[in-house]
């Protein structure tokens, strides 16, 4: 089956750097997408990768590996407007987007 | 404002009442979504139409029923629903359904109680 991993809950520091992993399994694929989600509001995407590497933007990146069915956001600077869940999913062959369950992140000042 | 708007943003119904959730994009936008979303767990497809055709209907109960009637608007209208249907539904476009870079637009969502 095809199956999305991202750990439930993280907490964090303002002013410091988090990582949010998200590992997959999935039958083909044609990229993996981030959102973010404040709480009782709409997902909003932050990234798009297909190919290995970093993508840079502003103090959020976001990096695949392809052959190790793996990505990471990172966040730099971290802001308390950056409490939110974050959504992974990976677009399979078919077109149809794949989701995980999301990551809860907590700011503490 | 997000370019997806659902209304309402909160509905509380009893098991025997019908009601509708209403989605409006006006981002020129040709594949519209609806979602179910529930805490803790992965975002659930229920039914995609691309150009106001269904392309995709994820075995979802009929007492949910779609409609399409032009690319900006997509309902989801809901009858005899059960208590475990109570979950944020979630409207979503982009501009097609079938291409790598497909980026979803959401709407806030409507929270729905069931009772």
């Amino acid at each position: 089956g095809q199956n999305i991993d991202q750990p439930t809950e993280m907490t964090a520091t303002e002013g410091a750097i988090v990582q949010i992993n998200c590992t997959y399994q999935t039958s083909g694929f044609n990229g993996l997408f981030w959102y973010q989600q404040h709480a009782g509001e709409a997902p909003t995407f932050l990234s798009y990768n297909v190919l290995d590497g970093l993508e840079e933007k502003g103090r959020f990146s976001s990096f695949l590996s392809r052959s190790k069915g793996y990505s990471y956001l990172l966040l730099k600077e971290l802001q308390m407007k950056d409490s939110a869940s974050y959504l992974c999913a990976v677009m399979d062959s078919n077109y149809q987007l794949i989701w995980g369950a999301g990551t809860k992140l907590i700011i503490k000042p | 404002e997000t370019g997806v708007t659902q209304t309402p943003r909160h509905l509380v119904m009893g098991m025997t009442n019908k009601k509708s959730l209403k989605c409006e994009q006006h981002l020129g936008h040709n594949a519209m979504y609806w979602y179910k979303q529930s805490a803790k767990k992965p975002l659930e497809l229920m039914f995609v139409y691309s150009l106001e055709e269904r392309v995709e209907n994820n075995s979802v109960p009929s007492r949910f029923s779609p409609e399409c009637p032009n690319s900006s608007h997509l309902f989801l209208h809901l009858h005899t629903l059960q208590p475990e249907d109570s979950a944020l539904y979630l409207c979503a476009s982009s501009q097609d359904e079938s291409s790598g870079a497909n980026v979803l637009t959401f709407g806030a969502g409507s929270r729905l109680t069931v009772l």
